[in-house]
């Protein structure tokens, strides 16, 4: 069965501190991994996509990894802003036109001044 | 601006009764889809839809319904069978009919449904 699992379920750091989400994934075969952002209230909204033979994927202050080996990928934010602050959702997608992308629960980030 | 327009924002039902959760969409996009959220979940998928006049069930189709009887539009019919209604439902559309995730998914600001 296909799953996405995210670490930590919950963070809270301090502003201009740094952190990193994990995403693990038993997704195959593998086609790709986005990371969404989704602040309370609204809906998630693409932050980046990592295909197969990506390894490193920057999108202002937030870069992704990907290692496809292990199954593995990670979201790491740089000098954290109060803006930050939501939750942050792995989402996996298998190759061929069917299959739905499988979503991990998301990890809620809480950055305080 | 293009994007996608869920309505209303807060919903309450009464016991035994069908409510009918809108979203439309602008952006010309092949499939749309029904999600669920409940706190400290992931995204559940409930229908979705590639085509007009076809659509599938997800994984937790059970007391719902949808029609895809025009390209911008995918309303969700919350039935009288579905005992745990309460929750945030979340709709979006991509391009293309290819659901391997090449394309974004692009989500509305969701319908908060709440049972009296």
């Amino acid at each position: 069965k296909n799953q996405v699992e995210q670490s930590p379920q919950s963070l809270i750091i301090l502003e201009g501190k740094n952190c990193t989400l994990q995403c693990n994934y038993t997704v195959s075969p593998f086609s790709n991994l986005r990371w969404y952002k989704q602040d309370t209230g609204r809906g998630p909204v693409s932050l980046t996509i990592m295909t197969f033979s990506e390894n490193t994927k920057s999108n202002g202050r937030y870069t992704a990894t990907l290692d496809a080996d292990t199954k593995q990928s990670s979201l790491h934010i740089t000098a954290s802003q109060l803006s930050d602050s939501a939750s942050y959702i792995c989402v996996v997608s298998a190759k061929g036109g069917s299959y739905i992308p499988t979503f991990g629960r998301g990890t809620s980030l809480i950055v305080h001044p | 601006d293009g994007g996608i327009t869920q309505s209303p924002k807060y919903l309450f039902r009464k016991e035994g009764q069908n409510v009918t959760l809108s979203c439309e969409q602008n952006l010309n996009h092949d499939a749309m889809y029904w999600y669920r959220q409940d706190p400290g979940q992931g995204l559940r998928l409930i229908y979705y839809s590639q085509i007009v006049n076809d659509f599938q069930k997800g994984d937790i189709a059970e007391g719902y319904s949808v029609s895809r009887e025009k390209k911008e539009s995918f309303p969700l019919t919350v039935t009288s069978a579905q005992k745990n209604p309460t929750a945030f439902y979340l709709c979006a559309s991509s391009i293309g009919r290819d659901l391997s995730g090449g394309q974004p998914q692009h989500f509305g600001d969701g319908t908060r449904l709440s049972i009296l």
